[in-house]
C-alpha cells in the first residue's frame, strides 16, 4: 500500500535558519504530492502542491520538488519566523489520501 | 477562514453521554471527511461521504456513528465513549472529479473531544 514517511520531530530552530524536512514515499502509480500545515489551535491547511515529476511547489517562502526518481518531496525554506512554528504534514494522493505523521517545528526568537 | 466550520470547538463529555459533533462547508464541495488526530500519532481517516452516500468507512468502533444528511453538513455522533477516543476531531470536504479525488482537502479547525 502507499505510504508517507517524514523525518521525526520536534525540530527547534532559530530565526532565520535554514530548514529541511525529509519526506519520502512509496505508492503504486503516479501520485500527486502535498505539504500541509497545522498552526496551534487550527485545522490542517495546504502549504503547497505537486502533480508530476520535477515540479516545484512553492508558497510562503516554502518549496518542495517533486523528485521520482528517489521518491522524496523534502519541504525547505531559507530563513524560518516564529511565525512557521507548527506541525508540518507531508501527504500523497494516489488515488486516496495518504498523510505522514507529522513533523513538529518551533522556531525560537 | 478555510470554509469548512466545525462545532463545537471543545467538548468534554462522560462515557455514558450522547453527544455530536457537526460540520459545515460553504465550499460547494461534494465529499466530506472525519479525521481523528492523536497525539503522536498519524492522522486516521474515519468515515468519508461523497454525495451524501458513505463511500469509506476505516474500521471505526459503532459508537462513533456519522450522518450527512445533504452536501454541506456531516455529523459525527458520539455514544458510550471510551478515554481513549480523547483527541481532536477534523472535518474535511474536497471535490470529486470523474477521476476520483484530484483536489486538495479543505479542514475546519477540529472538535476538541475529551472522555472522562
Amino acid at each position: 500500500g502507499n505510504s508517507v514517511t517524514q523525518m521525526e520531530g520536534p525540530v527547534t530552530l532559530s530565526e532565520e535558519a535554514f530548514l529541511t524536512i525529509n519526506c519520502t514515499y512509496t505508492a503504486t502509480g503516479y501520485p500527486s504530492l502535498f505539504w500541509y500545515v497545522q498552526y496551534p489551535g487550527e485545522g490542517l491547511q495546504l502549504l503547497l502542491k505537486a502533480t508530476k515529476a520535477d515540479d516545484k511547489g512553492s508558497n510562503k517562502g516554502f518549496e518542495a520538488t517533486y523528485r521520482k526518481e528517489t521518491t522524496s518531496f523534502h519541504l525547505e525554506k531559507g530563513s524560518v519566523q516564529v511565525s512557521d512554528s507548527a506541525v508540518y504534514f507531508c501527504a500523497l494522493r494516489s488515488p486516496k489520501l495518504t498523510f505522514g505523521s507529522g513533523t513538529q517545528l518551533t522556531v525560537l526568537p | 477562514e478555510t470554509g469548512v466550520t466545525q462545532t463545537p470547538r471543545h467538548l468534554v463529555m462522560g462515557m455514558t453521554n450522547k453527544k455530536s459533533l457537526k460540520c459545515e462547508q460553504h465550499l460547494g464541495h461534494n465529499a466530506m471527511y472525519w479525521y481523528k488526530q492523536s497525539a503522536k500519532k498519524p492522522l486516521e481517516l474515519m468515515f468519508v461521504y461523497s454525495l451524501e452516500e458513505r463511500v469509506e468507512n476505516n474500521s471505526v468502533p459503532s459508537r462513533f456513528s456519522p450522518e450527512c444528511p445533504n452536501s454541506s453538513h456531516l455529523f459525527l455522533h458520539l455514544h458510550t465513549l471510551q478515554p481513549e477516543d480523547s483527541a481532536l476531531y477534523l472535518c474535511a470536504s474536497s471535490q470529486l472529479g470523474l477521476a476520483g479525488n484530484t483536489g486538495e482537502l479543505f479542514f475546519g479547525e477540529g472538535s476538541r473531544l475529551t472522555v472522562l
